[in-house]
């Protein structure tokens, strides 16, 4: 069964609001999450690490007051898009690690308009 | 950031035939994961390896972890059209722990004519 749970699968906002994605563990608990942003046609790229009780750890490049991510419980970890505009338009996945193994959600399709 | 050489880029085959692909890097990793992502969908997880030199099988699947801990190879025995698809390679520098970040590969995209 699905090891992580991600909300909502495609979501069209207008330019200038924020939108928020979650990320679920479903059946363990996770002191680290990870995101994803993908482009068409290409590889996935790390944003940030989430950390459970604690800060983001932040890519090089990535603004982290542009990509918010709050991870206050040990199963939900979520990304919030803030004043988008059409160039945040992109393929967002979460990740979790159980063991040593890496499940990914099923991502959210972001269209900014 | 980081990413594998993954190899080829693209594969249109005959339904039938066998597929190679494989991933290289200068660093050594302790962790080799292969993926398959359908459009608009998150990556799954197909073969996990974590020894240098292990040959790791899932039904017509096939992949192992190069003994120099640089490289990585899948192969699929046998295509079908449902194999359609693209395909990631995906490595934990050593090093780095057991729950620390992944690089990724460029992804080779797969397709299948019946």
């Amino acid at each position: 069964g699905a090891v992580v749970s991600q909300h909502p699968s495609r979501v069209i906002c207008k330019s200038g609001t924020s939108v928020k994605i979650e990320c679920r563990s479903l059946d363990f608990q996770a002191t680290t999450m990870f995101w994803y942003r993908q482009f068409p046609k290409q590889s996935l790229m790390l944003m940030a690490t989430s950390n459970e009780g604690s800060k983001a750890t932040y890519e090089q490049g990535v603004e982290k007051d542009k990509f918010l991510i709050n991870h206050a419980s040990l199963t939900l970890s979520t990304l919030t898009v803030t004043s988008a505009h059409p160039e945040d338009s992109s393929f967002y996945i979460c990740s979790v690690r159980r063991r040593t193994e890496a499940f990914f959600g099923q991502g959210t399709r972001l269209t900014v308009v | 950031g980081q990413q594998l050489n993954q190899s080829p880029q693209s594969m249109f085959i005959q339904e039938g035939e066998d597929v190679s692909m494989n991933c290289t890097s200068s660093s050594i990793f302790n962790t080799w994961l292969w993926y398959k992502q359908d459009p608009g969908e998150g990556p799954v997880l197909l073969i996990a390896l974590y020894k240098a030199g292990e040959l790791t099988s899932n039904g017509r699947l096939t992949a192992q972890f190069g003994i120099t801990r640089k490289d990585s190879f899948l192969n699929i025995s046998a295509s079908i059209p449902s194999d359609v698809g693209i395909y990631f390679c995906a490595g934990q520098l050593a090093g780095s722990g057991n729950t620390g970040k992944l690089i990724f590969g460029q992804g080779t995209t797969l397709q299948v004519k019946p």
